[in-house]
This record gives structure tokens, C-alpha cells and sequence, in this order.
């Protein structure tokens, strides 16, 4: 069984500045997607980026990063510029991928790591 | 763009009732899921559908069904309720030909049951 672990139950950072968010998974699967997803006050479930198991690249959406280190099954959120409205609990995310179509495996989450943007 | 809608968004219900949560997914979605996310926790996985069959099951307790229909919409039923089922529920919903298959989630339904 597949496990995703979030070691910062809470995290603060002064706006602008950048934070760093951990997260490290284990499982035996090869072929594999990770996320981070945001919930915000709101409770609604926005997905910040995404990355692929077989792609060493590390994925890159506006200021948000990610490490992905997968030897060491870790995959690591960098935040740059951080705004007030990042404010909010980040969940990592795991997915099997399942091969020759038909319905994808479901989602995996961590406990979360509750970030506060100060201004 | 469309998102995925759920309703009712707010539920309140008596303990032993029977409540029923609807979930109309992104159009051209062929694959439905369900998550459970109690106070303070992570989404816990329930159940999902593709193409209108069952295509995996988490920890869905046996008081809970659900089913997926012609259109594509999704019913979550949940009987005999319990004090501990009360959580924001969750659904989502993936296109399997998009490559990444990611999941696009909808605002919730947050059940109380008294």
C-alpha cells in the first residue's frame, strides 16, 4: 500500500519570501503521479502542480517548484514570492498510474501542511 | 470553463436518517470519485466510477452506496447516519484520454448530522 507522509504539520512565512514544503511517499509502483493540492479557507480543493515519475524534469507552474527527488521518494513544494492569498493547507498527493486504459487509480493524500503567508 | 458541481453544497440531518448527495461531473469526464474529508483530516478515498461501472472501492462503509447514471452524474446514498459520518464529501472527476488523468474537485457537500 502506497503511504504519503507531510512531516510540517504547520508552516509560517513572511509574504514575499519563499517557503519550502515537504512531503515523502513510499510505494513499490514505478509508473506514478504526485500532486499538491491547496485548500484554502474555503475548503475547496485546487491543484497547485503535478508531476509525472517517469519525467526527471521538475515541474514548474509560475512561482510554484517542485523537487523531485524520486531514489529518495520525495517530493517537495518551493513557493517563491509568497502572497498573502497562498494562505491556506497544502495537501500532497499521490496517484497510481494504471495502465491500458480504463479508470485511473484514486488519490492518496498526506495529513497536510498548514501554511500562513504573514504580511 | 466548467467545473464540477455538487449539491445540496450543505446538508443537516438526524442520526438514522438517510441523506443523498449528487455530483454532475465535467463534461466529456468519464470517470467519477468520491472522497470523505472529516474535520481536520486529509480526503480519505470512498468510491469510483468509470464509464457508469464500479472501477474501485476505499473506505466506504457498507450504509453507503453510490451509482453513476446515463448522463454521467453521480449519487452518493447514505443510510442509517451516523454522528461520525458528518465531513465535507467531495467529489471529482478525470478525463482518462488527457494523459495525466488529473482530478478537478468540486466545492463539496458538508453534512451535519445531529
Amino acid at each position: 500500500a502506497q503511504t504519503v507522509t507531510q512531516s510540517q504539520p504547520e508552516m509560517s512565512v513572511q509574504e514575499a519570501e519563499t517557503v519550502t514544503l515537504s512531503c515523502t511517499y513510499d510505494t513499490s509502483e514505478n509508473n506514478y503521479y504526485l500532486f499538491w493540492y491547496k485548500q484554502p479557507p474555503s475548503r475547496q480543493m485546487i491543484l497547485v502542480i503535478r508531476q509525472e515519475a517517469y519525467k526527471q524534469q521538475n515541474a514548474t507552474e509560475n512561482r510554484f517548484s517542485v523537487n523531485f527527488q524520486k531514489a529518495a521518494k520525495s517530493f517537495s513544494l518551493k513557493i517563491s514570492d509568497s502572497q498573502l492569498g497562498d494562505t491556506a493547507m497544502y495537501f500532497c498527493a499521490f496517484m497510481k498510474h494504471v495502465g491500458g486504459g480504463g479508470s485511473q487509480g484514486n488519490l492518496i493524500f498526506g495529513k497536510g501542511t498548514k501554511l500562513s503567508v504573514k504580511p | 470553463a466548467a467545473g464540477v458541481i455538487q449539491s445540496p453544497r450543505h446538508l443537516i440531518k438526524e442520526k438514522r436518517e438517510t441523506a443523498t448527495l449528487k455530483c454532475y461531473p465535467i463534461p466529456r469526464h468519464d470517470t467519477v470519485y468520491w472522497y470523505q474529508q472529516g474535520p481536520g483530516q486529509d480526503p480519505q478515498f470512498l468510491i469510483s466510477f468509470y464509464e457508469k461501472m464500479q472501477s474501485d472501492k476505499g473506505s466506504i462503509p457498507d450504509r453507503f452506496s453510490a451509482q453513476q447514471f446515463s448522463d454521467y452524474h453521480s449519487e452518493l446514498n447514505m443510510s442509517s447516519l451516523e454522528l461520525g459520518d458528518s465531513a465535507l464529501y467531495f467529489c471529482a472527476s478525470s478525463f482518462t484520454g488527457g494523459g495525466m488523468n488529473e482530478q478537478f474537485f468540486g466545492p463539496g457537500t458538508r453534512l451535519t448530522v445531529l
